[in-house]
């Protein structure tokens, strides 16, 4: 497609729900980020995948959550034993190169 | 580690007011600088992205930033803005370090409201 396309955009999960959020990123791109937007926050660093390689997960806020790109395209972030605090939008981007990232709609995720 | 700082949280104009937005980051190495703008309703877009040479850079719809490095400033400017430039506006920075993912670190944002 012509962008990031990340699904689904919305998701309501109980606390102690397992979920998982899907990103595909632009065709060609080697780069795949994570990002978690808290309410009235820019986005921040989860982690990072160059092709099928994660080299960078220092921003993964426990080990609860998981990613990964196991084809070097989509990938998907998993949270595993949801919290309340895990009530955020988890952003997904994509570069050619690691310079300009292209941003996908995010994915609005409730832990009610 | 890096850090950005957008000190303005809410800004309201009116149409035709000329527009600064304040950006300061951080960090002694050597970065690239970028602003972000979320229209409502829309996912982030790049605005302008500044990489080297000419600290004075064009992005679209007539917004410029000005790096200066002695300041470790990026600040956003419009000389003229419209009620469609409400948006939230993020200021980001990612280091050219050997070895750095490049991930974006990005300031808190500002949201501007354009008054017709």
């Amino acid at each position: 497609g012509a962008g990031v396309s990340q699904s689904p955009r919305y998701k309501v999960a109980k606390r102690g729900q397992d979920v998982a959020l899907r990103c595909d990123p632009i065709s060609g791109h080697v780069s795949l980020f994570w990002y978690q937007q808290a309410l009235g926050q820019g986005p921040e660093f989860l982690t990072y995948f160059q092709n099928e390689a994660q080299l960078d997960k220092s921003g993964l806020p426990s080990d609860r959550f998981f990613a990964e790109r196991p084809e070097g395209s989509v990938s998907t972030l998993k949270i595993q034993r949801t919290q309340q605090e895990d009530s955020a939008v988890y952003l997904c981007a994509s570069s050619r190169g690691g310079d300009e990232q292209f941003f996908g709609p995010g994915t609005r995720l409730t832990v009610l | 580690a890096q850090s950005v700082s957008q000190h303005n949280h809410h800004v309201i104009l009116s149409e035709a007011a000329s527009l600064e937005l304040g950006c300061n980051y951080s960090y002694g190495g050597t970065v690239n600088l970028f602003w972000y703008v979320q229209y409502p309703g829309q996912h982030l877009q790049l605005l302008l992205k500044y990489f080297s040479g000419d600290p004075l850079v064009k992005g679209i719809k007539g917004f410029e930033a000005e790096f200066i490095k002695s300041k470790f400033s990026f600040n956003l400017r419009k000389p003229s803005v419209q009620w469609s430039d409400t948006a939230e506006y993020f200021c980001a920075v990612n280091s050219l370090s050997s070895g750095s993912a490049r991930q974006l670190t990005f300031g808190s944002g500002t949201q501007l409201t354009v008054l017709p």
